[in-house]
């Protein structure tokens, strides 16, 4: 999507294995989101940023962190991979809830 | 918990009709809605925001509101198979705060040729 990139688009890694996955915007938003999307669950919200190094945690955060030292930027760390934590992951960006968000193309994440 | 809801379908619909996707939501306090499409393998994409109770329309698409009843809906006309998608309606969580929206966990519209 345009001003947004995430990567990379697959990842297929072991259990127990530290992954980041990045997100990378160009439109000076404030505000950027970690979302992963599982069949039954819709989109869940991981973390969020509404500035440079100001995160808080959304409803699955559990075995998740994320760090924002540029505006531009929005890492998202799964310290210890699990099966369950096989999913697709989306980031989204917005200059407010009241603007909705953009997605990027997501990142397919696999572990075995 | 906030939560938005929504049919999960799938809704098939014949070329050429209306489509009409709903949702309700728990959290009072909200004050935006949007629609999003998502084809399969594919992000979401905002295709209607609504903040006002009533209608508004933007094309071939209309979304509704009503706040008394905390109801919103989304109308396709003349739907074409193109529409076939999964329609992700998203609320503002209340309070102002920077964690945005929640989602349904969307409805899955399937237009028959």
């Amino acid at each position: 999507d345009a001003g947004i990139t995430q990567s990379p688009r697959h990842k297929v890694t072991e259990t127990g294995t530290p992954v980041t996955l990045r997100c990378h915007q160009t439109e000076n938003h404030r505000y950027m989101y970690w979302y992963r999307q599982d069949p039954g669950h819709g989109l869940r919200l991981i973390h969020y940023s509404y500035g440079v190094k100001d995160t808080d945690k959304g409803e699955v955060s559990d075995g998740y962190s994320v760090s924002r030292s540029k505006t531009e930027d929005f890492l998202l760390t799964l310290e210890s991979a699990t099966s369950s934590q096989t999913s697709v992951y989306f980031c989204a960006i917005g200059q407010g809830q009241d603007y909705g968000y953009t997605f990027g193309s997501g990142t397919r994440l696999t572990v075995v | 918990q906030k939560e938005v809801e929504q049919n999960s379908g799938p809704l098939s619909v014949p070329e050429g009709a209306i489509a009409s996707l709903n949702c309700t939501y728990s959290d009072r306090g909200s004050q935006s809605f949007f629609w999003y499409r998502q084809y399969s393998g594919k992000s979401p994409e905002l295709i209607m925001s609504i903040y006002s109770n009533g209608d508004k329309e933007d094309g071939r698409f209309t979304a509704q509101l009503n706040k008394a009843s905390q109801y919103v809906s989304l109308l396709i006309r003349d739907s074409q198979p193109s529409d076939s998608a999964t329609y992700l309606c998203a609320a503002s969580n209340s309070g102002g705060g920077a964690d945005g929206l929640t989602f349904g966990k969307g409805t899955h519209l399937i237009i028959q040729p």
